[in-house]
């Protein structure tokens, strides 16, 4: 398997604009994460969906992001307008949850840098 | 609010063994979380702990105490790649299934 896929892996966008990150989770895997990472704040779970359906999307920031599971193959996080305090690594990652057992598996990330 | 206080940087020898405290204080429990995390690299998922005791993945281990509010992560036999940043992360329980994170743990393995 190839593993979780994210596009970009980099972006360097103006304030305003419209930013979308993209992520192919691994198949078979019914939960899908995304994750926002940087040095002032750490590690955050901005959004968690099973089985293509959003359950907790409390990380959130803003409204300004948005997120959607169209199908089990494919996820995007938008942010709209982008802002510099933004920039930030955003990480997806695929995995499965029975009973008291859980995992999780990363992508690569998607270094964002708003302008 | 949620609080989780891990060490900020622990050395260690290769070869050794070293464990990784994490203390949380979270509005109820529902699951806690490990994760390695190479700089400049994506983490890596180490282990779930919901239930008390000891769980062994290999040269890892987690611990688990609720009625502490206490984890450890056991590294054995340490490898100089086990040089990274440990992050352990707690969900708390009523219906969010959003965790807090701790800072991390940078190790620093050396020969």
């Amino acid at each position: 398997d190839a593993g979780v896929i994210q596009s970009p892996r980099h972006e360097v966008t103006e304030m305003g604009q419209e930013v979308t990150l993209r992520c192919k989770p691994i198949s078979g895997h019914n939960s899908l994460f995304w994750y926002r990472q940087t040095m002032m704040r750490g590690l955050e779970l901005l959004i968690y969906f099973n089985n293509n359906v959003p359950i907790d999307d409390s990380g959130m920031p803003e409204d300004r992001f948005s997120a959607k599971m169209p199908n089990a193959s494919f996820s995007t996080l938008k942010i709209q307008p982008s802002e510099p305090r933004d920039s930030a690594v955003y990480f997806c990652a695929s995995g499965s949850r029975e009973g008291s057992m859980e995992t999780q598996y990363f992508g690569p990330g998607t270094r964002l840098l708003v302008l | 609010g949620q609080n989780i206080d891990q060490p900020t940087e622990m050395t260690a020898t290769e070869g050794a063994i070293v464990q990784i405290n994490c203390t949380y204080q979270t509005s109820g429990f529902n699951g806690l979380f490990w994760y390695q995390q190479h700089a400049g690299e994506a983490p890596t998922f180490l282990s779930y702990n919901v239930l008390d005791g000891l769980e062994e993945k290999g040269r890892f281990s987690s611990f688990l105490s609720r009625s502490k509010g206490y984890s450890y992560l056991l590294l054995k036999e340490l490898q100089m790649k086990d040089s990274a940043s440990y992050l352990c992360a707690v969900r708390a329980s009523g219906g969010s299934y959003i965790p807090t994170f701790g800072r991390g743990t940078s190790l620093i393995v050396h020969p």
